[in-house]
């Protein structure tokens, strides 16, 4: 079956360290999303991609870094740099960046900084 | 700049009541679409909305996308549990197109 994977579902990070969380899709979509969603909020974009070797800064890209060297693949750096890094991430893909047939979206990762 | 708002931001209903949430764009949009996030869940795509005017039906769900195409509302007839949950509205950017999101209403249904 086609869909998006996130890993790892739930992931601890010590302050100052960078974590990165993977985001894996077989859908053959061009466009891929990173979300960050806080309890009781709304998605908010961080970076997106419309193309391999290409991305976009979205609204609150301060403090990550992504990379899109494969299709398949859009990986998601939270730095140290990230001041309350504590969220619910979330993976997207579509077909355009329209989403023609809607966002799918991952089951998300949940970063927690201890 | 563009901007999607979604009212109201909470939405406790009984069970069997029925539960309508609004979405208004600031411009003129393409397409709309609806998202359900369950508790602890991820959004899910649930369907969009092309023609000015446009009414879609899914079991208990209506959609309707505005003669403007400005706003959209997605009404539940008779809430039931399982209809718990954030639902969002979403719309294309008009310069680059992807999504723009609204704030979501998050619906609570007491047994």
């Amino acid at each position: 079956d086609g869909g998006i994977t996130q890993s790892p579902k739930y992931l601890f990070r010590k302050e100052g360290q960078n974590v990165t969380l993977s985001c894996e899709q077989n859908l053959n979509h061009d466009a891929m999303y990173w979300y960050r969603q806080d309890p009781g909020q709304g998605l908010r974009l961080i970076y997106y991609s419309q193309i391999v070797n290409d991305f976009q800064k979205g609204d609150i890209a301060e403090g990550y870094s992504v990379s899109r060297e494969k299709k398949e693949s859009f990986p998601l750096t939270v730095t140290s740099a990230q001041k309350n890094p504590t969220a619910f991430y979330l993976c997207a893909s579509s077909i355009g960046q329209r989403g023609i047939a809607g966002y799918t979206f991952g089951s998300g990762t949940r970063l927690t900084v201890v | 700049g563009q901007q999607v708002m979604q009212i109201p931001q909470y939405q406790h209903v009984q069970e069997g009541e029925d539960f309508t949430t609004y979405c208004n764009s600031s411009t003129t949009l393409s397409n709309i679409q609806w998202y359900k996030q369950r508790p602890g869940g991820h959004p899910v795509f649930l369907i969009q909305l092309v023609k000015s005017g446009e009414v879609k039906k899914q079991k208990r769900l209506t959609f309707q996308f505005g003669e403007a195409k400005k706003n959209s509302s997605l009404h539940i007839t008779a809430t039931q549990t399982t209809d718990v949950g954030t639902y969002f509205c979403a719309g294309p950017e008009n310069q680059g197109g992807k999504l723009i999101f609204g704030q979501g209403t998050e619906l609570s249904v007491k047994p």
